[in-house]
């Protein structure tokens, strides 16, 4: 069973616009969120990450929300831009810092 | 310059030739692990390893063999690949036990079995 889900396979956004990429984990365990971006040929990078004893963290354009009672989070990217352009995929770790469970991905397009 | 590094990048190989991916980190991380990315499917984690001599499966370990001899590297195994194995493949490292850190993410090796 997916602990970590990400039910949108492909979303696109305007240039300009917000993009909001969803996830939902299942495991109460979990204690750390992390987002990854993976351009084509390429391996994922990370881009953004959150603690469980936050529900917000922002770095510049990207900002992550945290909902624990609803076991959701979500990435918001604002404003889009066609360098954003890519697959996100939603991961999480457990307290004890052992294994990383991804999620299978969101394909974000920014249409310019 | 820390990094993970998958070698080769591509190969193409035939079913049951045995053959190896090799992934080295520089970062001194105890963590290691190996997906496979399909379409559709994301990222399914095959082997991971805690440690030196600590290794677990993953979600699709069918057919995978690794091992952690030294803390740096983590190699993964086909002993006998078939063409449900035509995958891309990614090695990651982390710290263990320290909850808020990333994982790092190798460039990739794309196999195809024919």
């Amino acid at each position: 069973d997916q602990q970590v889900k990400q039910n949108s396979p492909s979303l696109s956004v305007q240039e300009g616009r917000i993009s909001i990429l969803n996830c939902d984990y299942t495991n109460s365990m979990f204690d750390y969120f992390l987002w990854y971006k993976k351009y084509p040929a390429e391996g994922p990078t990370f881009l953004i990450s959150i603690s469980s004893i936050k529900d917000k963290n922002e770095d510049g354009r990207f900002t992550v929300f945290l909902n624990k009672s609803a076991k959701h989070l979500s990435l918001h990217i604002v404003p889009s831009q066609p360098g954003d352009s890519a697959v996100y995929f939603c991961a999480s770790r457990d307290n004890y810092g052992q294994n990383f469970v991804f999620g299978p991905g969101t394909r974000l397009s920014v249409l310019p | 310059e820390a990094q993970v590094t998958q070698n080769p990048r591509y190969l193409i190989t035939v079913t049951g030739k045995k053959l190896t991916v090799t992934c080295s980190q520089n970062m001194n991380h105890e963590y290691m692990s190996w997906y496979r990315q399909d379409p559709g499917l994301g990222l399914r984690q095959i082997y991971y390893s805690m440690n030196v001599e600590v290794t677990d499966k993953g979600d699709v370990p069918e057919g995978y063999k690794v091992s952690r001899k030294e803390k740096r590297n983590f190699p993964l195994i086909l002993e006998s690949p078939s063409p449900n194995q035509t995958s891309l493949y990614f090695c990651a490292s982390s710290f263990t036990g320290m909850v808020n850190t990333e994982a790092f993410f190798g460039q990739g090796t794309r196999l195809t079995v024919v």
